[in-house]
Protein backbone atom coordinates (compact mmCIF):
# COMPACT_ATOMS: atom_id res chain seq x y z
CA UNK A 1 0.00 0.00 0.00
CA UNK A 2 0.89 3.39 -0.56
CA UNK A 3 2.54 5.45 2.41
CA UNK A 4 1.63 8.77 3.50
CA UNK A 5 3.14 11.62 0.96
CA UNK A 6 4.38 14.58 1.77
CA UNK A 7 5.52 17.49 -0.66
CA UNK A 8 8.15 19.58 -0.74
CA UNK A 9 10.81 17.65 0.33
CA UNK A 10 13.00 20.88 1.16
CA UNK A 11 11.97 24.11 1.56
CA UNK A 12 14.14 27.19 2.08
CA UNK A 13 12.83 30.58 2.51
CA UNK A 14 13.55 34.25 4.71
CA UNK A 15 12.18 35.54 7.53
CA UNK A 16 9.05 37.03 7.39
CA UNK A 17 7.98 34.86 3.93
CA UNK A 18 5.32 32.67 4.06
CA UNK A 19 5.25 28.74 3.09
CA UNK A 20 3.18 26.01 2.49
CA UNK A 21 2.88 22.11 3.00
CA UNK A 22 0.95 19.31 2.00
CA UNK A 23 -0.06 15.88 2.74
CA UNK A 24 -1.95 13.07 1.15
CA UNK A 25 -2.63 10.07 3.67
CA UNK A 26 -2.97 6.68 3.45
CA UNK A 27 -6.27 5.59 1.29
CA UNK A 28 -8.82 5.27 3.91
CA UNK A 29 -7.27 6.77 6.90
CA UNK A 30 -9.74 9.36 8.60
CA UNK A 31 -7.02 10.83 11.05
CA UNK A 32 -4.70 12.98 9.72
CA UNK A 33 -1.64 14.73 12.04
CA UNK A 34 0.95 17.13 11.61
CA UNK A 35 3.88 17.34 13.97
CA UNK A 36 6.98 19.64 13.97
CA UNK A 37 10.04 18.42 14.85
CA UNK A 38 12.72 20.70 15.79
CA UNK A 39 16.63 19.43 15.40
CA UNK A 40 17.48 17.61 18.50
CA UNK A 41 14.06 17.17 19.91
CA UNK A 42 11.15 14.47 19.15
CA UNK A 43 8.40 15.04 16.78
CA UNK A 44 5.50 17.93 18.77
CA UNK A 45 1.62 17.35 17.60
CA UNK A 46 0.29 20.54 16.35
CA UNK A 47 -2.82 19.92 14.82
CA UNK A 48 -4.55 16.39 14.80
CA UNK A 49 -8.05 16.24 12.20
CA UNK A 50 -10.83 13.56 12.23
CA UNK A 51 -11.90 13.72 8.34
CA UNK A 52 -12.60 17.43 8.23
CA UNK A 53 -12.74 18.28 11.73
CA UNK A 54 -10.17 19.58 14.12
CA UNK A 55 -9.38 17.36 16.54
CA UNK A 56 -7.05 19.06 18.75
CA UNK A 57 -4.89 22.04 17.74
CA UNK A 58 -3.81 23.08 21.18
CA UNK A 59 -0.24 23.19 20.39
CA UNK A 60 -0.81 25.40 17.08
CA UNK A 61 0.64 28.76 17.09
CA UNK A 62 -2.25 30.11 15.79
CA UNK A 63 -1.19 33.39 15.19
CA UNK A 64 1.02 31.94 11.90
CA UNK A 65 0.39 29.01 11.49
CA UNK A 66 -3.37 27.77 9.79
CA UNK A 67 -3.76 24.09 8.79
CA UNK A 68 -6.81 22.42 6.52
CA UNK A 69 -8.44 19.11 5.23
CA UNK A 70 -11.37 20.73 3.48
CA UNK A 71 -12.40 17.42 1.32
CA UNK A 72 -11.29 15.32 4.40
CA UNK A 73 -8.38 13.78 2.54
CA UNK A 74 -5.83 15.96 1.62
CA UNK A 75 -4.49 18.15 4.03
CA UNK A 76 -1.89 21.78 3.83
CA UNK A 77 -0.07 23.59 6.62
CA UNK A 78 0.78 26.96 5.86
CA UNK A 79 2.88 29.40 8.02
CA UNK A 80 2.80 32.95 7.54
CA UNK A 81 5.07 34.68 8.53
CA UNK A 82 7.55 32.80 8.97
CA UNK A 83 10.20 32.96 11.87
CA UNK A 84 13.48 31.87 12.53
CA UNK A 85 12.45 29.16 15.14
CA UNK A 86 10.04 27.55 12.40
CA UNK A 87 12.89 25.65 11.12
CA UNK A 88 12.23 22.00 11.51
CA UNK A 89 11.11 19.43 10.23
CA UNK A 90 7.09 18.57 9.24
CA UNK A 91 5.83 15.54 9.51
CA UNK A 92 2.43 14.39 8.72
CA UNK A 93 0.83 10.93 9.81
CA UNK A 94 -2.31 9.25 9.32
CA UNK A 95 -4.10 6.60 10.98
CA UNK A 96 -7.24 4.51 10.78
CA UNK A 97 -10.10 5.35 12.60
CA UNK A 98 -11.60 1.93 14.29
CA UNK A 99 -14.42 4.14 16.08
CA UNK A 100 -15.32 5.24 19.91
CA UNK A 101 -12.34 6.96 20.31
CA UNK A 102 -9.76 4.80 19.31
CA UNK A 103 -6.86 4.70 16.35
CA UNK A 104 -4.64 2.26 15.15
CA UNK A 105 -1.52 2.88 14.26
CA UNK A 106 0.33 6.21 13.24
CA UNK A 107 1.91 6.12 10.14
CA UNK A 108 4.38 8.94 9.11
CA UNK A 109 5.30 10.62 5.93
CA UNK A 110 9.18 11.49 4.95
CA UNK A 111 8.83 15.03 6.13
CA UNK A 112 9.65 18.15 4.86
CA UNK A 113 12.30 19.77 6.00
CA UNK A 114 11.85 23.56 6.45
CA UNK A 115 15.23 26.21 7.01
CA UNK A 116 13.92 29.78 7.94
CA UNK A 117 17.30 32.22 6.83
CA UNK B 1 0.80 17.53 31.81
CA UNK B 2 2.14 14.17 30.11
CA UNK B 3 6.02 14.17 29.59
CA UNK B 4 8.27 11.30 28.39
CA UNK B 5 12.29 11.35 29.17
CA UNK B 6 14.60 9.58 27.65
CA UNK B 7 18.30 10.74 29.61
CA UNK B 8 20.66 9.38 26.97
CA UNK B 9 20.86 11.16 23.77
CA UNK B 10 23.55 8.59 22.02
CA UNK B 11 24.09 4.93 23.41
CA UNK B 12 26.66 3.31 21.80
CA UNK B 13 27.40 -0.62 22.24
CA UNK B 14 29.61 -3.37 20.53
CA UNK B 15 27.58 -6.10 18.31
CA UNK B 16 26.38 -8.86 20.71
CA UNK B 17 26.20 -6.74 23.33
CA UNK B 18 23.03 -6.13 25.11
CA UNK B 19 20.59 -3.04 24.98
CA UNK B 20 18.64 -0.96 27.13
CA UNK B 21 16.99 2.31 26.12
CA UNK B 22 15.65 4.03 28.76
CA UNK B 23 12.52 5.92 28.68
CA UNK B 24 10.93 7.74 31.97
CA UNK B 25 7.56 9.13 31.82
CA UNK B 26 4.98 11.49 33.38
CA UNK B 27 1.04 11.31 33.60
CA UNK B 28 -1.61 11.32 35.69
CA UNK B 29 -3.94 8.30 34.65
CA UNK B 30 -3.29 4.83 32.53
CA UNK B 31 -1.50 5.77 29.02
CA UNK B 32 -0.57 3.65 26.52
CA UNK B 33 3.32 3.77 25.49
CA UNK B 34 5.22 3.36 22.50
CA UNK B 35 8.49 2.81 21.03
CA UNK B 36 9.18 4.49 17.59
CA UNK B 37 12.01 4.17 14.63
CA UNK B 38 13.70 5.76 12.90
CA UNK B 39 16.55 4.07 10.41
CA UNK B 40 18.91 6.32 8.61
CA UNK B 41 17.44 8.03 5.57
CA UNK B 42 13.97 6.14 6.69
CA UNK B 43 10.29 7.28 7.82
CA UNK B 44 9.77 7.50 11.81
CA UNK B 45 7.76 4.33 12.55
CA UNK B 46 6.11 2.35 15.38
CA UNK B 47 8.39 -0.56 16.78
CA UNK B 48 6.52 -1.80 19.79
CA UNK B 49 3.72 -0.62 22.02
CA UNK B 50 2.99 -1.76 25.44
CA UNK B 51 -0.72 -3.44 24.54
CA UNK B 52 1.08 -5.86 22.29
CA UNK B 53 3.33 -7.04 24.42
CA UNK B 54 5.20 -8.22 21.52
CA UNK B 55 8.98 -8.79 20.85
CA UNK B 56 10.05 -7.33 17.95
CA UNK B 57 13.07 -7.82 16.02
CA UNK B 58 14.16 -9.56 19.04
CA UNK B 59 13.19 -5.53 21.19
CA UNK B 60 10.94 -5.99 24.13
CA UNK B 61 9.62 -3.19 26.24
CA UNK B 62 7.23 -3.65 29.56
CA UNK B 63 5.63 -1.31 31.42
CA UNK B 64 6.35 -0.61 35.17
CA UNK B 65 4.34 1.80 36.70
CA UNK B 66 5.36 2.15 40.25
CA UNK B 67 8.50 3.45 38.33
CA UNK B 68 6.52 5.03 35.46
CA UNK B 69 9.19 3.25 33.06
CA UNK B 70 9.24 2.17 29.90
CA UNK B 71 12.76 0.62 28.87
CA UNK B 72 13.40 -0.74 25.59
CA UNK B 73 15.72 -4.01 25.89
CA UNK B 74 17.50 -6.38 23.17
CA UNK B 75 19.79 -8.63 24.78
CA UNK B 76 21.99 -9.19 21.93
CA UNK B 77 22.73 -6.38 19.75
CA UNK B 78 23.12 -6.27 15.70
CA UNK B 79 24.78 -3.61 13.58
CA UNK B 80 21.27 -3.29 12.07
CA UNK B 81 19.91 -1.79 14.68
CA UNK B 82 21.56 1.61 14.85
CA UNK B 83 19.05 3.92 14.37
CA UNK B 84 17.29 6.64 16.11
CA UNK B 85 14.68 5.11 19.03
CA UNK B 86 11.80 7.50 20.64
CA UNK B 87 10.04 6.49 23.30
CA UNK B 88 6.32 8.16 22.87
CA UNK B 89 3.65 8.07 25.04
CA UNK B 90 -0.52 8.32 24.38
CA UNK B 91 -3.75 8.98 26.68
CA UNK B 92 -5.40 5.72 27.66
CA UNK B 93 -7.64 4.99 24.40
CA UNK B 94 -10.64 3.94 27.67
CA UNK B 95 -10.28 8.07 28.67
CA UNK B 96 -10.70 8.75 24.67
CA UNK B 97 -6.91 9.51 24.62
CA UNK B 98 -7.09 9.69 21.13
CA UNK B 99 -3.76 8.64 20.19
CA UNK B 100 -2.32 12.13 20.48
CA UNK B 101 1.53 11.09 21.08
CA UNK B 102 4.12 12.81 23.24
CA UNK B 103 7.38 11.88 22.38
CA UNK B 104 10.63 11.98 24.33
CA UNK B 105 13.84 13.70 22.74
CA UNK B 106 15.04 10.50 21.32
CA UNK B 107 17.89 8.26 22.05
CA UNK B 108 20.66 7.26 18.83
CA UNK B 109 21.66 3.76 18.97
CA UNK B 110 25.06 2.75 17.61
CA UNK B 111 26.43 -0.57 17.35
CA UNK B 112 29.97 -1.20 16.68
CA UNK B 113 31.41 -3.89 15.01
Amino acid sequence: EAGVAQSPRYKIIEKRQSVAFWCNPISGHATLYWYQQILGQGPKLLIQFQNNGVVDDSQLPKDRFSAERLKGVDSTLKIQPAKLEDSAVYLCASSLYLGTGRQETQYFGPGTRLLVL
Amino acid sequence: AQRVTQPEKLLSVFKGAPVELKCNYSYSGSPELFWYVQYSRQRLQLLLRHISRESIKGFTADLNKGETSFHLKKPFAQEEDSAMYYCALSPSILTGGGNKLTFGTGTQLKVEL
